[in-house]
């Protein structure tokens, strides 16, 4: 129940086009739902996260769309650019009785932007 | 403002031999995280501290891995004896505070960039 299943493993999609990774989870305690982005050799980094009373939210060409009755959420980076290849990590937020905050992270996405 | 520091980088070991992960948090972050990421997996928390106490070891294999963090600041981790399963990246990162009211916003965690290890 604390899973969060992250498709699709790998991806390659063109300079210009629309990249879309789907994340799924079972937990409704989960509280808020961050993507991170993580390039070779270094450690994952905070993109861009979403409340599950928020439906989308979007900061510059990243977008979440949140469907909170389907238990789904999806990244959204338009206009993908080389510099976007990266492993991206979903994530989902569990806070315990005692206030502390735990993240689930999902398998990853491979994602190639090719010229 | 300075990032995580994480060493070695880089370790090779063979298995039943020990090895030990140095951390090095963001200043005055109170919160302190290992992880561990096997290839091809998202990261996995293994231990969390507040300070320089253990707030969350659940998914620490307490059999083989300890860590500790004894003035508040840096971290160990160590492994012994290692198993070949336990080849993997270990990410150390640290957040300001330790939690947050249910909806607020992230308490952003700050990732090093982990050391490899690589058990034969």
């Amino acid at each position: 129940q604390q899973q969060v299943k992250q498709s699709p493993q790998s991806l390659i999609v063109q300079k210009g086009g629309i990249s879309i990774i789907n994340c799924a989870y079972e937990n409704t305690a989960f509280d808020y739902f961050p993507w991170y982005q993580q390039f070779p050799g270094k450690g994952p980094a905070l993109l861009i996260a979403i409340r599950p009373d928020v439906s989308e939210k979007k900061e510059g060409r990243f977008t979440i769309s949140f469907n909170k009755s389907a238990k789904q959420f999806s990244l959204h980076i338009m206009d993908s650019q080389p510099g976007d290849s990266a492993t991206y990590f979903c994530a989902a937020r569990f806070i315990s009785n005692f206030g502390n905050e735990k993240l689930t992270f999902g398998t990853g996405t491979r994602l190639t932007i090719i010229p | 403002e300075a990032g995580v520091a994480q060493s070695p980088r880089y370790k090779i070991i063979e298995k039943r031999q020990s090895v030990a992960f140095w951390c090095n948090p963001i200043s005055g972050h109170a919160t302190l995280y290992w992880y561990q990421q096997i290839l091809g997996q998202g990261p996995k928390l293994l231990i969390q501290f507040q300070n320089n106490g253990v707030v969350d070891d659940s998914q620490l294999p307490k059999d083989r891995f300890s860590a500790e963090r004894l003035k508040g600041v840096d971290s160990t981790l160590k492994i012994q004896p290692a198993k070949l399963e336990d080849s993997a990246v270990y990410l150390c990162a640290s957040s300001l505070r330790r939690g947050v009211e249910p909806g607020a916003g992230a308490n952003v965690l700050t990732f090093g960039a982990g050391s490899r290890l690589t058990v034969l």
